[in-house]
């Protein structure tokens, strides 16, 4: 079974543009959340979809933002990028969103580099 | 509430040491916890978890951790260090609050294996 995969897994990007980045999460699962890992704030929850509803937001300003579609595949977007957001972008997946017993499976990641 | 705390951002140790990981939280409900690896350039990889039941938890590559809530404290441990285990470490801790069970993660601690 493939694993969760990310796209692209580098991306540079100047201040003021914005962003979308991919997921794809196992077959089956109907989960999936987002994570920004950077070496100053560590490992931060965005935000999590389950069955095309967001179920959960983490403490970000509105220019992060998602969605995810039908077959459970996610977006993420940031708009009018600032230099902080340079970042590990992590996507996990579950086959629910029924708490701790369910297992996230994570994806490799993409690296946002804002110049 | 919930937060994490990883003592030691970096640990050293010999190959074929013991490896002790530790790894203290802070929950108001009763919590979840879990003991993530990262290699360079990947996602997360659930090492181990307790939900319920038996506080000694095993894991795999021969990792395992004990929950003891009188200490607060979750520490990953393993009898003998290979130098495949060099990677960072992420303790996280989760607990049912309004429905959510979004994890708090630790700043991570960055396991060093020497020969």
């Amino acid at each position: 079974k493939a694993g969760v995969t990310q796209t692209p897994r580098y991306l540079i990007k100047t201040r003021g543009q914005q962003v979308t980045l991919s997921c794809s999460p196992i077959s089956g699962h109907r989960s999936v959340s987002w994570y920004q890992q950077t070496p100053g704030q560590g490992l931060q929850f965005l935000f999590e979809y389950f069955s095309e509803t967001q179920r959960n937001k983490g403490n970000f300003p509105g220019r992060f933002s998602g969605r995810q579609f039908s077959n459970s595949r996610s977006e993420m977007n940031v708009s009018t990028l600032e230099l902080g957001d340079s970042a590990l972008y992590l996507c996990a997946s579950s086959k629910t969103s029924g708490g701790p017993r369910d297992t996230q499976y994570f994806g490799p990641g993409t690296r946002l580099t804002v110049l | 509430a919930q937060s994490v705390t990883q003592l030691g951002s970096h640990v050293s140790v010999s190959e074929g040491a013991l490896v002790l990981l530790r790894c203290n939280y802070s929950s108001s409900v009763p919590p979840y916890l879990f003991w993530y690896v990262q290699y360079p350039n990947q996602g997360l990889q659930l090492l181990l978890k307790y939900t319920t039941g038996a506080t000694l938890v095993k894991g795999i590559n021969g990792f395992e951790a004990e929950f003891k809530k009188s200490e607060t404290s979750f520490h990953l441990t393993k009898p003998s260090a290979h130098m495949s285990d060099a990677a960072e470490y992420f303790c996280a801790v989760s607990g049912a609050s309004g429905g959510s069970y979004i994890p708090t993660f630790g700043r991570g601690t960055s396991l060093i294996v020497h020969p």
